[in-house]
C-alpha cells in the first residue's frame, strides 16, 4: 500500500520567490496536516485540512498558504521566501474527523532557501 | 514557548539493556501523547500512544507511562536492539478539540544503541 507521497522531495530557491510543495494523503484518508521542522527541533504544526476545509493553522506568517482538493491531497504554498523558511516540510495524514490520534507523515520536501 | 520539552539531547544504551526516554509537557490541556520515531531521510513514524485516562500502555518492547500530576512520561524499550538507534519524538494533543488534529512536538532524543 502507498504511503504519503510528497514532491518535490529536494528543491533549492532563492529569497523573495515562491514555492509549492505536493502531498498525497494515504488512501481513504481525508485529512491532511503541514509540519515543518528546522534542524535540531521537533516538527512544528502549519495546517491541517480535513474534507478540503481547514481545521486548524499554526503560528505561521500569511506568507504560508495551503489547500485540500476534492481527491484529498493537498498543496502548501510559501510566498516571499526567507531565509529562514530553509526547513524540512512534513505532510501527514489521518483518517480525521475525531479529533487527534495517529498521523502517517510522509518522508517530507526539503526546502534550502538561499 | 517550549510545551513539549525533550531535555536530553541524546542517550546512548547498550544492545540488550533499556532505554528510557523523558518528556515533560506544561500544557494542561493536552490529554493524547504519542510517540514517534524517526530514522534520517525518512518521516517520523508512529510508535505508541496513551491518552490521559491512563498511566501505562504497553506494545511488545514498548512501553509508555504517564504521570498526569508530574505532567511527565517516558518512553522504555525493552531490550534496547540496534534497530531501536534514531531520534525519538514525544508529542501532544488535545482530543478535546473536535477535528483538530493538531500535535505539539518536542525537541526530540537521538537514541544510540550500542552493539
Amino acid at each position: 500500500d502507498a504511503g504519503v507521497t510528497q514532491s518535490p522531495t529536494h528543491l533549492i530557491k532563492t529569497r523573495g520567490q515562491q514555492v509549492t510543495l505536493r502531498c498525497s494523503p494515504i488512501s481513504g484518508h481525508k485529512s491532511v496536516s503541514w509540519y515543518q521542522q528546522v534542524l535540531g527541533q521537533g516538527p512544528q504544526f502549519i495546517f491541517q485540512y480535513y474534507e478540503k476545509e481547514e481545521r486548524g493553522r499554526g503560528n505561521f506568517p500569511d506568507r504560508f498558504s495551503a489547500r485540500q482538493f476534492p481527491n484529498y491531497s493537498s498543496e502548501l504554498n510559501v510566498n516571499a521566501l526567507l531565509l529562514g523558511d530553509s526547513a524540512l516540510y512534513l505532510c501527514a495524514s489521518s483518517l480525521g474527523g475525531s479529533g487527534a490520534g495517529e498521523l502517517f507523515f510522509g518522508e517530507g520536501s526539503r526546502l534550502t532557501v538561499l | 514557548d517550549q510545551q513539549v520539552k525533550q531535555n536530553s539531547p541524546s542517550l546512548s544504551v547498550q544492545e540488550g539493556r533499556i532505554s528510557i526516554l523523558n518528556c515533560d509537557y506544561t500544557n494542561s490541556m493536552f490529554d493524547y501523547f504519542l510517540w514517534y520515531k524517526k530514522y534520517p531521510a525518512e518521516g517520523p513514524t508512529f510508535l505508541i500512544s496513551i491518552s490521559s485516562i491512563k498511566d501505562k500502555n504497553e506494545d511488545g518492547r514498548f512501553t509508555v507511562f504517564l504521570n498526569k500530576s508530574a505532567k511527565h512520561l517516558s518512553l522504555h524499550i525493552v531490550p534496547s536492539q540496534p534497530g531501536d538507534s534514531a531520534v525519538y519524538f514525544c508529542a501532544a494533543s488535545g482530543i478535546s478539540n473536535f477535528g483538530n488534529e493538531k500535535l505539539t512536538f518536542g525537541t526530540g532524543t537521538r537514541l544510540t544503541i550500542i552493539p
